[in-house]
């Protein structure tokens, strides 16, 4: 079965500076897609990074970006400049092999401190 | 255009009650998907399809059944509710393979007393 990990339930961060989000995942794939969802408390799922496994460069979106280890299975995002509108539940996913519906982590709750 | 919309928002059922959620998209999205979502579990597939007509199962399929009957609607039915079916519940729909990225509905809150 596929297996998305989140480590850390929790993190905080200070308005303005940056944080990193840990994900690992296992796959027997080579070409795969990984995502990035954010989740206010409005509920409402966001898509915030999509990253292709055969590209080598890390993909980046405004202030979010990926440290993305092939070899490690490592996902992790950064947001840069923290904003009080990242404070949100954040969701690494992966859709397996083919057509594999998204397998979601467990989530990190990220609060930004003014 | 509205993206996945669904209905109700908010639901509360008695014990052995049933109902159906639904999930519409007008992005003419060929998959459709639906998850459950409990605190500290993240989300869980219920079930899924990949095009008109055709349903199959993901990591939590107890106790529901889909019907995806129209390729711009994705049905979600519970027969007799049970508490433990008390959950957030998303509806999602893709293009194509989840490659191209899941787009989600606003969420139904269901509480089973």
């Amino acid at each position: 079965a596929q297996t998305v990990t989140q480590s850390q339930p929790e993190m905080s961060v200070q308005e303005a500076e940056t944080v990193t989000l840990s994900c690992t995942y296992d796959t027997s794939e080579s070409d795969y897609y990984l995502f990035w969802y954010k989740q206010p408390p409005s509920r409402q799922m966001i898509l915030v990074i999509r990253q292709e496994a055969y590209k080598q460069q890390n993909a980046t979106e405004n202030r979010f970006s990926v440290n993305f280890q092939k070899a490690a299975k490592s996902f992790s995002l950064k947001i840069s400049d923290s904003q009080l509108g990242d404070a949100a539940m954040y969701f690494c996913a992966y859709p397996g092999s083919g057509n594999t519906p998204l397998v979601f982590g467990k989530g990190t709750r990220l609060s930004v401190i003014a | 255009n509205a993206g996945v919309t669904q209905t109700p928002k908010f639901r509360v059922l008695k014990t052995g009650q049933s109902m159906t959620l639904l999930c519409a998209q007008d992005m003419n999205h060929e998959y459709m998907y639906w998850y459950r979502q409990d605190p500290g579990m993240g989300l869980r597939l219920i079930h899924y399809s990949v095009g008109e007509g055709t349903t199959a199962k993901g990591e939590v399929p107890d106790g529901y059944n889909v019907s995806r009957l129209k390729k711009q609607n994705f049905l979600l039915g519970l027969e007799s509710a049970a508490p433990s079916q008390t959950s957030v519940y998303f509806c999602a729909s893709s293009l194509g393979s989840p490659g191209f990225g899941q787009y989600f509905g606003p969420g139904t809150r269901l509480t089973v007393t």
